[in-house]
């Protein structure tokens, strides 16, 4: 039973470079998370989708960073152009439900250095 | 609104002693509460969810967590600690019924020494 599966798992480049992160979610998961966790600020919830439509970006930092869903079976995470302060781990999850009783399932994060 | 404390960032037990990592939450509404581990390099796992059945509730790897609205705790537990214990816990809450995000506390390291 495949889970959440992200790529790249690492990724390196340099600031003002686009960076695309990509995320498959288990089939059959109507909702789809991007979180972003650094020491600083811990885990932070960036935007999700349900049945491929956003529903929440207010916690995208800015204009820099755009999701799209354009499958139900695929999202990408683009952030153009990337600065520094960027640099975190990005994970994507999802679940069955949007409400409490479906837990999210994670992926194995993308580490990001922005340098 | 809601929030979730974790009261310690470090938490250090030999292997074979009791576990607890504390957990205090605020909500306004009815929340649910979870906990959530994180080995090294990993995504988030569920250990258990409590969602207003019992209060005591039991989650994978010998965990359990007791909900006490009285105290706004949502305490993890676990009696004989194993070193694949060795993770960091997010204890977790979110109001219940809606799609709201779940609100992530700042995590507690556990150390687990032979």
């Amino acid at each position: 039973d495949a889970g959440v599966i992200q790529s790249p798992r690492h990724e390196v480049t340099e600031m003002g470079q686009e960076v695309t992160l990509r995320c498959k979610p288990i089939s059959g998961h109507d909702y789809l998370f991007w979180y972003r966790q650094t020491m600083m600020r811990g885990l932070e919830l960036l935007i999700y989708f349900n049945n491929n439509v956003p529903i929440d970006d207010s916690g995208m930092p800015e204009d820099r960073f755009s999701a799209k869903m354009p499958n139900a079976s695929f999202s990408t995470l683009k952030i153009q152009p990337s600065e520094p302060r960027d640099s975190a781990v990005y994970f994507c999850a999802s679940s069955l439900e949007g409400g409490v009783f479906s837990p999210q399932h994670f992926g194995d994060g993308t580490r990001l250095s922005i340098l | 609104a809601q929030s979730v404390t974790q009261l310690d960032s470090h938490v250090s037990v030999s292997e074979g002693t009791p576990v607890l990592l504390r957990c205090n939450y605020s909500s306004s509404y009815s929340p649910s509460l979870f906990w959530y581990v994180q080995h090294p390099n990993k995504g988030l796992q569920l250990l258990l969810k409590y969602t207003s059945a019992a209060t005591l509730v039991k989650g994978i790897n010998g965990f359990e967590a007791e909900f006490k609205k009285s105290e706004t705790s949502f305490h993890l537990t676990k009696p004989s600690a194993h070193m694949s214990d060795a993770a960091e816990y997010f204890c977790v809450v979110t109001p219940r019924g809606g799609r709201r995000a779940l609100t992530f506390g700042s995590g507690t390291r556990l150390q687990v020494q032979p």
